[in-house]
């Protein structure tokens, strides 16, 4: 397996506009997990779903975030309207019955 | 809102030389992981501790797990260059699969 694949690796975008952040987990893994990484607030748990159900979104900022997974191995995260204090890296990761987290390489996230 | 504290946040030191970094929470975990992440990566799970008390080790690296299951340290001795990196504590509650994570040490070693 490839591992964890998030797209595009860096974003560069104007405040105001629409960022979609993308994301296959690994095959046969039935959680996903959306987390952002500043250096100021370390690793957040924003969003993370179960068998394509969102289970928890408590660590979402805002109404500007949204979360989707339409199936088991495709899911986004979408900002709109983007603002500066959004620049991060926005990781994606997954993990089965053993707990592990297996990580995407990030999506480096730059609001201009 | 279960908080992880990590200390320190920073450490330099030389190669050779031995450290501890703390994992410290008011919470009770059912079980803790330790990570590492290099720049421009994800995490990397390096150990998983279930029982309080438990001891694991991997290489020159020696990860304990409080007895009450709110604290972990990682041990590494002899630090490498090698060893570079951001070192991440997260821990699970009960039977959901959310991880907290640590607030993170980040470890610089050189030559």
């Amino acid at each position: 397996d490839a591992g964890v694949i998030q797209s595009p690796r860096h974003e560069v975008t104007e405040m105001g506009q629409e960022v979609t952040l993308r994301c296959k987990p690994i095959s046969g893994h039935d959680y996903l997990f959306w987390y952002r990484q500043t250096m100021m607030r370390g690793l957040e748990l924003l969003i993370y779903f179960n068998n394509n159900v969102p289970i928890d979104d408590s660590g979402m900022p805002e109404d500007r975030f949204s979360a989707k997974m339409p199936n088991a191995s495709f899911s986004t995260l979408k900002i709109q309207p983007s603002e500066p204090r959004d620049s991060a890296v926005y990781f994606c990761a997954s993990s089965s019955w053993t707990v592990e987290a297996f990580f995407g390489q990030g999506t480096r996230l730059t609001v201009v | 809102t279960q908080l992880l504290e990590q200390s320190p946040q920073f450490l330099s030191i030389q190669e050779g030389e031995n450290l501890t970094v703390y994992c410290n929470s008011s919470s009770v975990f059912s079980s803790l992981q330790w990570y590492r992440q290099e720049p421009g990566e994800g995490p990397v799970l390096l150990v998983t501790v279930v029982t309080g008390g438990e001891v694991k080790k991997l290489k020159r690296l020696t990860f304990q797990f409080g007895d009450a299951r709110k604290d972990s340290s990682l041990h590494i001795t002899a630090a490498q260059p090698g060893d570079t990196g951001l070192y991440l504590c997260a821990g699970l509650t009960g039977t959901a699969s959310k991880l907290t994570f640590g607030t993170g040490t980040r470890l610089q070693v050189t030559l």
